[in-house]
């Protein structure tokens, strides 16, 4: 259980087009879901917190007009990188979290990472 | 507030070592504490977790941790390296208190295995 996935795992663009990355929890409902970026050889770095049906709270520092995240569902949660460029190639990597209040199978708070979503904006 | 500091950005040991990997934490709630794995383009892997029970946690792969409060420490170990074990660590930190679920991480560690 507790497996999340991440569409597509790399993508390639042109500077200027936007590309969007899903973010799914394929077995447990995810009211909250986080956005990470990591650039080579570094650590994670979190860019925004997304609850279900409310608009995302963004790190100090992360654009959110150029990452547009949005969680529609309590299994999908989408990162849109608008007008990309090169510094934005990096390896993205989302989490998501069973609501804290509930209990069962999944330990509270626990976070369950994707695969990671590699771009690469030429 | 909270943060993590790995000490060691590059750790190496010969197969069949003990794997020690170093993390000091700080936060101003009781803390939770993970440390993750990751491998070359992927994901992170939960290895183990500290959620304030038992102060000596093991986890997958033969990893076990301690959280030692007096020293703010939640170093990995592991008796014996294997080849498999060559990775990205890290060790991340979240406040146990609601509203402050945020991971912060380590810069990690990379950990070598020499054969």
């Amino acid at each position: 259980g507790a497996v999340v996935s991440q569409h597509p795992s790399w993508v390639i663009c042109k500077s200027g087009t936007s590309v969007k990355i899903e973010c799914r929890s394929l077995d447990f409902q995810a009211t909250t879901m986080f956005w990470y970026r990591q650039f080579p050889k570094q650590s994670l770095m979190l860019m925004a917190t997304s609850n279900e049906g409310s608009k995302a709270t963004y790190e100090q520092g992360v654009e959110k007009d150029k990452f547009l995240i949005n969680h529609a569902s309590l299994t999908l949660s989408t990162l849109t990188v608008t007008s990309a460029h090169p510094e934005d190639s990096s390896f993205y990597i989302c989490s998501a979290r069973v609501d804290p209040l509930r209990t069962g199978v999944f330990l509270t708070y626990e976070q369950y990472f994707g695969p990671g979503t590699r771009l690469t904006v030429t | 507030a909270q943060s993590v500091t790995q000490l060691g950005s590059h750790v190496s040991v010969s197969e069949g070592a003990l794997v020690l990997l170093r993390c000091n934490y700080s936060s101003s709630v009781p803390p939770y504490l993970f440390w993750y794995v990751q491998y070359p383009n992927q994901g992170l892997q939960l290895l183990l977790k500290y959620t304030s029970a038992a102060t000596l946690v093991k986890g997958i792969n033969g990893f076990e941790a301690e959280f030692k409060k007096s020293e703010t420490s939640f170093h990995l170990t592991k008796p014996s390296a294997h080849m498999s074990d060559a990775a990205e660590y890290f060790c991340a930190v979240m406040g146990s208190n609601f509203g402050n679920e945020k991971l912060t991480f380590g810069t990690g560690t990379r950990l070598t295995i020499i054969p």
